[in-house]
């Protein structure tokens, strides 16, 4: 069945950088385009962009260009994002989804506190 | 960019209600649209693709439909389990896709 894992939960201070994993299974991942979805506390869902898991060309939402970036490890089947520069307002539980969006992580929540 | 409008953001209603939720789209989007229900500390469930398709094993008392570019969900008789977050996603303008704000729907 198909299956997309994440990475555990994660605490950092303001500045630093983090990086969330999505291991997918089940499925051909090169075949599939995998999402983002940013949901802060309390708040609605953002979407992030997406990276072509065969190219590895990402794409990004307005908001999430610059100190955002997807990329792959292909030949284990997963997804990363990685956050740089971290501040307080990316404080959030982030989402992988597999095209379509019928396959959902289980979320990373991703906590900046000095 | 393309917008999209949900109402209401609070929806108070009993069970056995018929509750419609709606999302407004700022520029033709054909049937590029999903709706998804999400409960408290899990990952969101697509309900709707395509407007109007039921997604794998979602009851039958959902549904999707569109008039222009106003695109609703509708449960037809709530049940206690329905009580959740609901969000419309456009992806006619790929790749750069939207999320409705949510409505939460709850008990009156």
């Amino acid at each position: 069945q198909i299956q997309l894992v994440q990475s555990g939960p994660e605490l950092k201070k303001p500045g630093e950088s983090v990086k969330i994993s999505c291991k997918a299974s089940g499925y051909t991942f090169t075949d599939y385009a995998m999402h983002w979805v940013k949901q802060a506390p309390g708040k609605g869902l953002k979407w992030m962009g997406w990276i072509n898991t065969y190219t590895g060309k990402p794409t990004y939402a307005d908001d999430f260009k610059g100190r955002f970036v997807f990329s792959l490890e292909a030949s284990a089947s997963t997804a990363n994002l990685q956050i740089s520069n971290l501040k307080n307002e990316d404080t959030a539980t982030y989402f992988c989804a597999k095209r379509g969006f019928a396959y959902w992580g289980q979320g990373t929540l991703v906590t900046v506190s000095s | 960019d393309i917008q999209m409008t949900q109402s209401p953001s609070s929806l108070p209603a009993s069970l056995g209600d018929r509750v419609t939720i709606t999302c407004r789209a700022s520029q033709d989007i054909g049937n590029y649209l999903r709706w998804f229900q999400q409960k408290p500390g899990k990952s969101p469930r697509l309900m709707i693709y395509g407007a109007t398709n039921l997604a794998a094993g979602v009851p039958s008392r959902f549904s999707g439909s569109r008039s222009g570019s106003d695109y609703s969900l509708t449960i037809s008789s709530l049940e206690s389990e329905d009580m959740a977050d609901y969000y419309c996603l456009q992806s006619k303008e790929s790749p750069l896709y939207t999320f409705g704000a949510g409505t939460k729907l709850e008990l009156k």
